[in-house]
């Protein structure tokens, strides 16, 4: 729903930096939540942008351009216990998630 | 500890054998809402609820039905369970008004198949 497209799967190497894309529709937007979701568990909360910029929380950073209909969730030094899927879930009339990026970190 | 509990964890029944999953959350919480998660489709909302005796239809509410008869529980309903109802369920409660941020607290999941 509300045209948010976020890639399927990434892969990177622990230590590394990596950044996941998300584009949504912006008629009707308020703002936009990233969540983390390790398998077989429930989705945990990330972040939560409304105004354009970079908000930076540790290692994981999100950043919004209202404008564009676009965000990234920024994740630095990785881990691998970041290995995850992460959610990319817009905030408007409705909260609509996207279909989720599968990260997958390597040693 | 701030919990949303979801029972049964898994289950697994028959076609239109109807089953009911509990949602109880010792949040305070007014807003409670139901997912369910499908492989290449992501969280989809069933069911929501602002508050007490109040529920509406999330993007997929077909065969499913809800109730809010008081703040802390949120069942979800399956009257007669079908094949595509085998899913991966979430509920969820937000904190709305004063102090609200939006975010959403979820329960552990219900893993449901039908047969």
């Amino acid at each position: 729903g509300q045209n948010i497209d976020q890639p399927t799967e990434m892969t990177a190497t622990e230590g590394a930096i990596v950044q996941i894309n998300c584009t949504y529709q912006t008629s009707g937007f308020n703002g936009l939540f990233w969540y983390q979701q390790h398998a077989g568990e429930a989705p945990t909360f990330l972040s939560y942008n409304v105004l354009d910029g970079l908000e930076e929380k540790g290692r994981f950073s999100s950043f919004l351009s209202r404008s564009k209909g676009y965000s990234y969730l920024l994740l630095k030094e990785l881990q691998m216990k970041d290995s995850a899927s992460y959610l990319c879930a817009r905030s408007g009339y409705a909260l609509n998630f996207g279909k989720g990026t599968s990260l997958l970190v390597t040693p | 500890e701030a919990q949303v509990t979801q029972n049964p964890r898994y289950l697994i029944t028959v076609t239109g054998k109807k089953l009911t999953v509990t949602c109880s959350q010792n949040m305070n919480h007014e807003y409670m809402s139901w997912y369910r998660q499908d492989p290449g489709l992501g969280l989809r909302q069933i069911y929501y609820s602002m508050n007490v005796e109040v529920t509406d239809k999330g993007d997929v509410p077909e065969g499913y039905k809800v109730s809010r008869k008081e703040k802390r529980n949120f069942p979800l309903i399956l009257e007669s369970p079908s094949p595509n109802q085998t899913s991966l369920y979430f509920c969820a409660t937000e904190k709305t008004g004063t102090g609200a941020t939006g975010e959403l607290f979820f329960g552990e999941g219900s893993r449901l198949t039908v047969l």
